[in-house]
């Protein structure tokens, strides 16, 4: 069965270092998202994107965050400059054109100390 | 605003009893209704999945959720539990169009004992 895959699965990083957060969709998809799911609160919105831009972000997803698909196959999140409240699992997924179901990565943990 | 409630932060049942997470909504419109089990260190994996139609909706692993407008509600259900099936279940609702975020309840954490 298709899969979302994410690395690294866990990120250890310092405060003020950049990080960058790669995921590989599932190959026909063309919408592609990112969630956050700091330890015991809800999952939460980032951002998705389609078609080349990003259609709709939260008020989390400010000018620290970005989002590219660098080619055919990646898509990537990446933190210019981390701050401990950045430190959550960070979950990429992907939808078919239609569908109504979002496909889910293993997520991606990101510790900032 | 809109959103969707967990009202249980844990539910314990035993093993071979019936099982209920509860999950209500409060959105306008009509709602897509989504359940996702995380299983530990793993990612949200779908399990089903309310649009339209019939309100009993089927899913992955003997998993049904019964869609009740009166109620505003989207239970997940299952006849018979598995010590498997610990895990931490999310709802989500999304609203009609190709490109939605989904909006995701808090997340109750499943413990079904031997």
């Amino acid at each position: 069965e298709p899969e979302v895959t994410q690395t690294p699965s866990h990120q250890v990083t310092q405060m003020g270092q950049e990080v960058i957060l790669r995921c590989v969709p599932i190959s026909n998809h063309l919408y592609f998202y990112w969630y956050r799911q700091i330890l015991g609160q809800k999952v939460e919105f980032l951002v998705s994107f389609y078609n080349n831009e990003i259609s709709e972000k939260s008020e989390i997803f400010d000018d620290q965050f970005s989002v590219e698909r660098p080619d055919g196959s990646n898509f990537t999140l990446k933190i210019r400059s981390t701050k401990l409240e950045d430190s959550a699992m960070y979950f990429c997924a992907s939808k078919d054109t239609g569908a109504n179901v979002l496909t889910f990565g293993a997520g991606s943990r990101l510790t900032v100390l | 605003a809109q959103s969707v409630a967990q009202p249980e932060d844990q539910v314990n049942v035993a093993e071979g009893n019936p099982l209920t997470v509860k999950c209500t909504y409060s959105v306008s419109g009509n709602p897509y209704l989504f359940w996702y089990v995380q299983y530990p260190n793993r990612g949200l994996q779908f399990l089903l999945k309310y649009i339209t139609g019939d309100n009993l909706v089927k899913g992955s692993y003997g998993f049904e959720a019964e869609f009740n407008k009166s109620q505003t509600s989207f239970h997940l259900k299952k006849p018979s539990a598995l010590v498997s099936d610990s895990a931490l279940y999310f709802c989500a609702y999304r609203n009609a169009g190709n490109n939605r975020k989904l909006i995701w309840g808090l997340g109750t954490s499943l413990a079904v004992n031997p």
